[in-house]
């Protein structure tokens, strides 16, 4: 199984960008990389998903280095609204890998103004 | 579009009871998976429904079973309740069947159950 290991806490301002990292060693070859959103209260928001190099869509980009490793959910320019938990994900395609999908504690991005 | 919604909101059960948590898909989905999230922990992946079967299972003991219906609507039912079930109940749909770490899911806001 691949594990995810995330920072616990990051703080930062408006206006700012924000690159939160994910470790994920044990990737194997047809794993893709997804982060959520968590608001309290909420369910989980599906962000941004990747396999390898960039991946950028309306609200963040997504960088995968070569040996898929780690990768960075980098958010441009956060807003108070951002103020949420980020998890990673790490799992295969195929239904057969359902019972593998591993949220982790993710971490708690606060914004101040 | 009607997204994922759960009921009820919230729930107080006692130990030993039973309890049936309901979700409604999103409008096209046909797979739906449940989770459980205690307090301060990310989700933990319970079960998938695919088209009325069972699609995959994580690390839940067999007094966690589940049903999904024709309209893909689907339930949780949890027996012999215990403490440590007290949570944050999570369903999620998604529009084809694949893993639930690729497919994006939609999530509905959760039942928060307590046992006492």
């Amino acid at each position: 199984l691949a594990k995810t290991t995330q920072p616990i806490s990051m703080d930062s301002y408006e206006g700012q960008e924000v690159n939160i990292t994910c470790s994920h060693n044990n990737i194997a070859t047809n794993d893709y990389i997804t982060w959520y959103q968590q608001f309290p209260s909420q369910g989980p928001r599906f962000i941004i998903q990747g396999y390898k190099t960039k991946v950028t869509n309306e609200v963040a980009s997504l960088f995968i280095p070569a040996d898929r490793k780690s990768s960075t959910l980098s958010l441009p320019r956060v807003s108070l609204s951002d103020t949420a938990v980020y998890y990673c994900l790490v799992g295969a395609a195929g239904y057969s890998s359902a019972s593998k999908i591993i949220f982790g504690s993710g971490t708690r991005l606060s914004i101040r103004p | 579009e009607t997204g994922v919604t759960q009921s009820p909101t919230h729930l107080i059960k006692t130990r030993g009871q039973q309890v049936t948590l309901r979700c409604s898909s999103q409008s096209g989905h046909n797979t739906v998976s449940w989770y459980q999230q205690a307090l301060g922990q990310g989700p933990q992946f319970i079960f998938q429904y695919y088209r009325e079967e069972e699609n995959g299972r994580g690390n839940f003991p067999p007094r966690f079973s589940g049903l999904q219906f024709p309209n893909y609507s689907s339930e949780l039912n949890v027996n012999a309740l215990e403490l440590d079930d007290s949570a944050l109940y999570l369903c999620a749909s998604s529009p084809r069947r694949d893993s639930p770490s690729t497919d994006t899911q939609y999530f509905g806001p959760g039942t928060r159950l307590t046992v006492l």
